[in-house]
């Protein structure tokens, strides 16, 4: 099967501690996205990555830091700079080459109290 | 700054009805626009999508229609089942490829 997991699908974590969310994919897509999904605001891209070893700040990136050291990994740090870090993250992957569909993992819903 | 505006937020439909959500984008440059489905507990899915070289498009239940000129877009779900209960997301992407999403609707289907 081929898709994409994120893990794990709920975080506690208290406030002060950095946290990092995980994102596998096996569709051998070259691009990759973080958002954060907050109820009534719809979806807010955090950081992106084209290929590997190369990312850019989406529009809230403050807080959140990712690296791109494989094709298949994109994981997402959520620091203690971040001021609300309460939220669901879903990350997402596309082919550049094929289609602008990006195809979304199932989400992992972090809590910090 | 760029921006989708979707409506209504909630809708609730009887099961057999037509479902119509609205959005209006910002980027007159744009030229893709999909919708999206979340489902409780999951990531979205794309459902159908549309580009500016047509001004609508329909896969089975589902359709999509565009019109450029007034920057809006809209989505129709006929026959409503249950299983269309979910959230629904419009975007478009602007002319630097990235993805705007709206705020999304949250549609019940009532049995």
């Amino acid at each position: 099967d081929g898709g994409i997991t994120q893990s794990p699908k709920y975080l506690f974590r208290k406030e002060g501690q950095n946290v990092t969310l995980s994102c596998e994919q096996n569709l051998n897509h070259d691009a990759m996205y973080w958002y954060r999904q907050d109820p009534g605001q719809g979806l807010r891209l955090i950081y992106y990555s084209q290929i590997v070893n190369d990312f850019q700040k989406g529009d809230i990136a403050e807080g959140y830091s990712v690296s791109r050291e494989k094709k298949e990994s994109f994981p997402l740090t959520v620091t203690s700079a971040q001021k609300n870090p309460t939220a669901f993250y879903l990350c997402a992957s596309r082919d550049p080459g094929a289609s602008y569909e990006q195809y979304f993992g199932p989400g992992t819903r972090l809590t910090v109290t | 700054g760029e921006n989708v505006e979707q409506h209504p937020s909630t809708l609730s439909v009887q099961e057999g009805d037509s479902a119509v959500i609205k959005c209006t984008y910002s980027d007159s440059a744009s030229n893709y626009f999909p919708w999206y489905k979340q489902e409780l507990g999951k990531g979205p899915q794309l459902i159908i999508d549309i580009r500016s070289n047509v001004g609508e498009k329909k896969d089975q239940r589902i359709a999509v229609t565009l019109n450029k000129t007034a920057k809006h877009f809209s989505l129709h779900i006929t026959e409503t089942q249950p299983e269309d209960s979910a959230v629904y997301f419009c975007a478009f992407k602007t002319s630097y490829d990235k993805v705007i999403f709206g705020p999304g609707t949250s549609l019940s289907v009532i049995p």
